[in-house]
């Protein structure tokens, strides 16, 4: 069965824009989380969504927004983009709970110049 | 202090080596501990799972668990290049929908 999609897998945008990154989970997956990768605070949590509504939250500043779709498709959104924003933004799928098995995309590389 | 906290990288072993990587942790509510393997320009996959103090063993891989110490090991047998990656430990409390806290990785390198 196919995998967790992102796109884009790469991006390049500058201080102060913003950004929507989309993913989309495994055929039959509810559970959507999302994670941001950087190499000196590893991977954290920024949200998860179960059946459109927002389950939990990570401690992102409300720059970093999400939303799923009725099909379980998510897109988060980073508003006013700080150089502190660059990062590795990884969408990860599960049937129904963040601890069932978590299949992750390959994710998305934003760069912030 | 992070509530994960995992052994810093890089690590580089000889091909057959024993491998040990470790994670302490500080709240005692976790109860279900993962590890995940990540490639290069790749999402971390599910290498395994647990959920109790103890060993639990898949091939080459062992998995285990000390809660009074608060404390995780992940030990890889006869290394190979393949298992070149970096590992990072996960735990949850596993209750309602809890979220998933991860280390931060240790970077692995196995030099044939």
């Amino acid at each position: 069965k196919a995998g967790v999609t992102q796109t884009p897998r790469y991006l390049i945008k500058t201080r102060g824009q913003q950004v929507t990154l989309s993913c989309s989970p495994i055929s039959g997956h509810r559970s959507v989380s999302w994670y941001q990768q950087t190499p000196g605070q590893g991977l954290q949590f920024l949200f998860e969504y179960f059946s459109e509504t927002q389950r939990n939250k990570g401690n992102f500043p409300g720059r970093f927004s999400g939303r799923q779709f009725s099909n379980s498709r998510s897109e988060m959104n980073v508003s006013t983009l700080e150089l502190g924003d660059s990062a590795l933004y990884l969408c990860a799928s599960s049937l129904v709970t963040s601890w069932d098995e978590q299949f992750f995309g390959p994710g998305t590389r934003l760069t912030v110049l | 202090q992070k509530e994960v906290e995992q052994d810093p990288g890089p690590l580089s072993v000889p091909e057959g080596a024993i491998v040990s990587l470790n994670c302490t942790y500080s709240n005692s509510a976790f109860q279900y501990f993962m590890w995940y393997r990540q490639y290069s320009r790749k999402g971390p996959e599910l290498l395994m799972y647990t959920y109790s103090s103890g060993n639990k063993e898949d091939g080459r891989f062992t998995a285990q668990v000390d809660k009074s110490s608060k404390y995780i090991s992940l030990f890889i047998r006869d290394s190979q290049p393949s298992d070149s990656a970096t590992y990072l430990c996960a735990m949850t409390p596993r209750t309602s929908y809890d979220k998933v806290i991860f280390g931060p990785g240790t970077s692995l390198s196995v030099i044939p």
